[in-house]
């Protein structure tokens, strides 16, 4: 297993602000991926992080909104840049290892 | 993408009911995982199916790899008020994708 910190746990923001949140794995791992809810919803998937190369993307997320960084193989940061009510969120970390997936506590973003 | 139908959409049980939930797939899938997710908390890894026709049991849950590999469900016996909670599944078939059912949620009454 891995536990997976996440910060800040919650923040509110002006629209047209950047928010970063930062993801602290108590080990190396080589793949992070950073996952989006809304409210009552399930999870969809923004992009994935590997240390060493750029993010990949899931399909309605660019990186000019959403950039990503892997510095090494315990840390992450995804930025939310230039913020809307409609960015409001959950936003979650998550770690891959054998098969299984682990997730952070998440981040809950408003954006007034 | 790959679509998991994750059914029922919610459910509310009296304390001490079994529970039963499942997840079906268009394609089938390497490994099975549920979760349950508490309010303003991130999901929590409650099950892992690696073989098709698996049955793994965690305490009051047990799960089931479906034998075709496009199904799979979560029973839980016994309920009690802090099974509250959202329930999902999830599907991996290579090992960087992951895809999600669209949640259980569970509501127990006292």
């Amino acid at each position: 297993s891995a536990v997976i910190s996440q910060k800040p746990s919650r923040d509110i923001c002006q629209r047209g602000t950047s928010l970063t949140i930062q993801c602290q794995v108590d080990s190396q791992v080589t793949m992070m991926f950073w996952y989006r809810q809304q409210p009552g919803q399930s999870l969809t998937l923004i992009a994935t992080a590997n240390q060493g190369s750029e993010a990949t993307y899931e399909s309605g997320f660019v990186i000019d909104k959403f950039p990503i960084s892997r510095p090494n193989l315990t840390f992450s940061t995804l930025t939310v840049s230039n913020m809307s009510p409609e960015d409001s969120s959950i936003y979650l970390c998550s770690v891959a290892t054998t098969g299984e997936q682990y997730f952070g506590p998440g981040t809950r973003l408003t954006v007034t | 993408g790959q679509q998991l139908n994750q059914s029922p959409q919610s459910m509310f049980i009296q304390e001490g009911e079994d529970v039963s939930m499942n997840c079906t797939s268009s394609s089938i899938f390497n490994t099975w995982l549920w979760y349950k997710q508490d309010p303003g908390e991130g999901p929590v890894l409650l099950i892992a199916l690696y073989k098709a026709g698996e049955l793994t049991s965690n305490g009051r849950l047990t799960a089931q790899f479906g034998i075709t590999r496009k199904d799979s469900f979560l029973n839980i016996s016994a309920s009690i008020p802090s099974d509250v909670g959202i329930y999902f599944c999830a599907g991996q078939y290579n090992f960087n994708k992951f895809y999600f059912g669209s949640g259980t949620k569970l509501n127990v009454k006292p």
